[in-house]
């Protein structure tokens, strides 16, 4: 059974770090794409990036670049999606998904995590 | 980079009548090499992820009611929901997969009237 698992909820502080991550199981990792999508309170859906955890090739849309960084851990089965510094405004709902066909990022995305809902506060 | 547009916000139907969502890219999402338009439709139900329904613009995925429809070419698309049922009750997204940023739709609401 393909599952992709994410991390628990977190509470932080503006101007910290965090990880958050998604472990997968029940397929072959480094043959499908994962991608990160961004849902803020009562808003919509926003593709943040997608990376290849076979070679680590990994997109990011305009909006997230150089706000984000998306990357792997192939050992673990892993993605992972980082800040290094928290605004308010990354308030939201992270939820990594998997596109429907090997080795592509096409057909949309079939499994999703649960999600990691990240609350940035003073 | 490809902007999805939805149409409209949210919509209220009575159960059994038929739903129709809009989906409009700024630039074509159908690849010429094979013909196929590069959009997905999904579901999402309050507190869950989102479900793919439809992908290549009309092919529905694995145990999705043939109630759902996918249909339109090029830049015009349509979610068609023939007979709203109480289970229906969600928020629908297009999103296009021609290009990155894979961008999503706003959503468009159902709701019975």
């Amino acid at each position: 059974e393909v599952q992709l698992v994410q991390s628990g909820a977190e509470v932080k502080k503006p101007g910290e770090s965090l990880k958050i991550s998604c472990t997968v199981s029940g397929y072959s990792f480094t043959s499908y794409w994962i991608a990160w999508v961004r849902q803020m309170p009562g808003k919509g859906l926003e593709w943040m990036g997608i990376i290849y955890p076979g070679d680590s090739d990994t997109r990011y849309s305009p909006s997230f670049q150089g706000q984000v960084t998306i990357s792997v851990d192939k050992s673990l089965n892993t993605a992972y999606l980082q800040w290094g510094s928290l605004k308010a405004s990354d308030t939201a709902m992270y939820y990594c998904a998997r596109p429907r066909r090997v080795g592509t990022t096409v057909e949309g995305l079939d499994y999703w995590g649960q999600g990691t809902l990240v609350t940035v506060s003073s | 980079d490809i902007v999805m547009t939805q149409s409209p916000d949210s919509l209220a139907v009575s159960l059994g009548e038929r739903a129709t969502i809009n989906c409009k890219s700024s630039q074509s999402v159908l690849y010429s090499s094979n013909n196929q338009n590069y959009l997905a439709w999904y579901q999402q139900k309050p507190g869950q992820p989102p479900k793919l329904l439809i992908y290549w613009a009309s092919t529905r995925e694995s145990g999705v009611p043939d109630r759902f429809t996918g249909s339109g070419s090029g830049t015009d698309f349509t979610l068609t929901i023939s007979s709203l049922q109480a289970e229906d009750v969600a928020v629908y997204y297009c999103q296009q997969y021609y290009s990155t940023p894979q961008a999503f739709g706003g959503g468009t609401k159902v709701e019975i009237k």
